[in-house]
């Protein structure tokens, strides 16, 4: 069964910090990988995916690794903003095309 | 394109009570699949889709059910509310393959009393 974890659940930074999200998948057996952002009593909207067979993505001021053999991914924001504070989420697609989540990281950015 | 579609947004349930929430997607996506969002839980699949005609549980598909007669519908069904259900629920289709992201819906948020 695959699980997905993400590393830390909460973070807190000054604005205009450069930060790591982390996410680790058990099995390497995946199609893609998802970043996604959600913001309080909002739904998912989708910031990122990197296909198997990708190193990185990226989109503005955001990139996103993967490496799939040792079964990690991270999501690196540049130069944060007050706006980006919400809960980032870590989404793998596997076997069967399911999407398998880890539980997120609650980001702060302070002013 | 208006994406992934879910009625209701928000609705109360007494116990025992049944209910069907709705779910439309327009961008002829085959696999379709319902979450449930609790809070320390993270994202749980319930029940999903491959095609019209074929649907499989997820991880917590008790309590509920789906059926998929079109491409476009995927509801699920409440068939007798219990509290553990208050949730919010969110539907997401998906076009498959390595290239292909989810989109999702906005979510249902249900109470059960």
């Amino acid at each position: 069964k695959q699980e997905v974890t993400q590393i830390p659940a909460a973070l807190s930074v000054p604005e205009g910090e450069n930060l790591v999200l982390n996410c680790s998948f058990t099995d390497s057996a995946i199609y893609n990988l998802q970043w996604f952002r959600q913001d309080p009593g909002k739904g998912l909207t989708s910031l990122l995916l990197i296909q198997s067979s990708q190193r990185e993505q990226t989109s503005g001021r955001l990139n996103a690794s993967l490496d799939k053999s040792s079964g990690r991914s991270t999501l690196y924001i540049a130069a944060s903003q007050p706006g980006d504070s919400a809960t980032y989420l870590c989404a793998v697609t596997g076997g069967g095309n399911k999407l398998t989540f880890g539980t997120g990281t609650q980001l702060k950015v302070e002013l | 394109n208006a994406g992934v579609t879910q009625t209701p947004k928000f609705q109360v349930l007494k116990t025992g009570q049944s209910m069907t929430l709705q779910c439309a997607q327009d961008m002829n996506h085959e696999y379709m699949s319902w979450y449930r969002q609790d809070p320390g839980m993270g994202l749980r699949l319930i029940h999903y889709s491959v095609g019209a005609g074929i649907t499989d549980q997820g991880e917590v598909p008790n309590g509920y059910n789906v059926s998929r007669s079109t491409t476009e519908d995927f509801p699920l069904r409440l068939l007798s509310a219990a509290p553990s259900q208050t949730s919010v629920y969110f539907c997401a289709s998906n076009a498959g393959g390595t290239i292909a992201g989810y989109t999702f819906g906005s979510g249902t948020r249900l109470t059960v009393v």
